[in-house]
């Protein structure tokens, strides 16, 4: 066990939904990561926060955004669901935001079935 | 853009030792981590390269070649358990991770 926690374990939705998948990092750790795994993108990472402030960008679509709230859990919203956004969203978090502090600690994901 | 390749399978005998090789491209990173997926599960962290190097942690090792751009992980005393898929991944100036393509690991009796 990580010790962070996401919700819920399973989704299934219809195309043009929204949906917000919700993650509480490791007691202390003050950055959270969302990342994307598809069988055809793979691992890819979405975006990070780092204590309340958005820290770093990657692949993520319009349609997708993210927060992080005071007590440091976030939340991922997709909305407008397409098929192809079916995929395991996991969250991730470590302690700093820097270079130096390289292990990041996953949650178990939220596999999205888009029909 | 960066860019991470990885061999897509590798299979091994129940004790013996086996090298994921990952090559990659970019501008600029802070190091090379390694990541364990078991199906379905977590990516769990295994490994971290700063420097260029062997990195060791029990059984298993990292290597790091910066003027390569070139890295692996080796696995000794292979374990059933040890059947899972492993990933490169650059660890960016926030600590984000760009991963490689992913090497799935049967590991066979």
């Amino acid at each position: 066990d990580s010790g962070v926690t996401q919700t819920p374990k399973h989704l299934i939705t219809a195309t043009g939904q929204r949906v917000t998948l919700r993650c509480s990092p490791r007691s202390g750790d003050l950055s959270v990561y969302w990342y994307q795994q598809s069988l055809d993108q793979g691992l890819q990472f979405l975006i990070q926060y780092y204590n309340g402030e958005e820290r770093a960008k990657g692949n993520i679509l319009e349609r997708f955004s993210a927060q992080q709230f005071p007590d440091l859990h976030s939340e991922l919203n997709l909305s407008s669901l397409e098929l192809g956004d079916s995929a395991l969203y996991f969250c991730a978090s470590s302690v700093e935001a820097s270079g130096g502090s390289y292990e990041q600690y996953f949650g178990p994901g939220t596999r999205l079935t888009v029909t | 853009g960066q860019s991470l390749e990885q061999p897509s399978e590798v299979t091994a005998v129940e004790g013996a030792i086996v090298q994921i090789n990952c090559t990659y491209q970019t501008s600029g990173f802070y190091g090379l981590s390694w990541y364990q997926q078991h199906d379905g599960g977590a990516p769990t962290f295994l490994s971290y390269n700063a420097l260029d190097g062997l990195e060791e942690t029990g059984r298993f090792s990292s290597f790091l070649s910066r003027s390569d751009s070139y890295g692996y992980l080796l696995l000794q005393e292979l374990q059933m358990k040890d059947s899972a898929s492993y990933f490169c991944a650059l660890v960016g100036a926030t600590n984000k991770l760009i991963f490689g393509t992913g090497t799935l690991l049967a590991v066979q009796p």
